[in-house]
């Protein structure tokens, strides 16, 4: 079955450094993934999604994953944290019609 | 541009009670979802509807039902709240569910406690 799995509940990283939230994936078939972002006390939005048509994606807010899959992997990356960053993330791999999240990582922003 | 609007978005409930969560969409989305969501686990799929009279269940299904009458409409109800359900509940559409273009489109989401 198709999953992902996102290790590390809690990320902390100081403003103005790199964030690097993992997400690896289970699949026989060329999976399509997802990043989602929620921000508190709403509901989750897209980041980015990964289709097959490029390897690196760029998303919104300055936030790029990269499909690697020699690695299964698809981790997330921002060049440099800011405040308004802080937020929980999560990987999503579509199966058969919907959508199948990681447990997600809660992100803190530290001045 | 409503997109998806969940009611109610609080509810306290005493064990054994009833209740639908109402969950309406305007962007025409043939596909809709009910996620909850709890602390550390990310979010388990409950019931989702690909089209209006066609409903199937999720990871997550025993104590809910789902109605989908109309394209717009996709409530879900609790017939006897057991603090297991105690959560955050959240209605999300799509327009297709072709894998590379299943974007969904969530609502505020609807915290219920059960007591």
């Amino acid at each position: 079955a198709q999953s992902v799995t996102q290790l590390g509940s809690h990320v902390s990283v100081s403003e103005g450094a790199l964030v690097l939230l993992r997400c690896n994936y289970s699949s026989s078939v060329p999976p399509y993934l997802f990043w989602y972002v929620q921000y508190p006390n709403q509901g989750l939005q897209l980041l980015l999604k990964y289709t097959s048509a490029a390897t690196l994606v760029k998303g919104i807010n300055g936030f790029e994953a990269e499909f690697k899959k020699s690695e299964t992997s698809f981790h997330l990356t921002k060049p440099s944290a800011h405040m308004r960053d802080a937020a929980e993330y999560f990987c999503a791999v579509s199966v058969s019609n919907r959508l199948a999240f990681g447990k997600g990582n809660q992100v803190v922003v530290i001045p | 541009n409503a997109g998806v609007t969940q009611t109610p978005k609080f509810r306290i409930l005493k064990i054994g009670q009833s209740m639908t969560l109402q969950c309406t969409q305007d962007m025409n989305h043939n596909y809709m979802y009910w996620y909850r969501q709890d602390p550390g686990m990310g979010l388990k799929l409950i019931y989702y509807s690909v089209g209006a009279g066609i409903t199937d269940k999720g990871e997550v299904p025993n104590g809910y039902n789902v109605s989908r009458s109309t394209t717009e409409d996709f409530p879900l109800r609790l017939e006897l709240a057991a603090p297991s359900q105690t959560s955050v509940y959240f209605c999300a559409s799509s327009l297709t569910g072709n894998s590379g273009a299943n974007v969904l489109t969530f609502g505020a989401g609807s915290r219920l406690t059960v007591l």
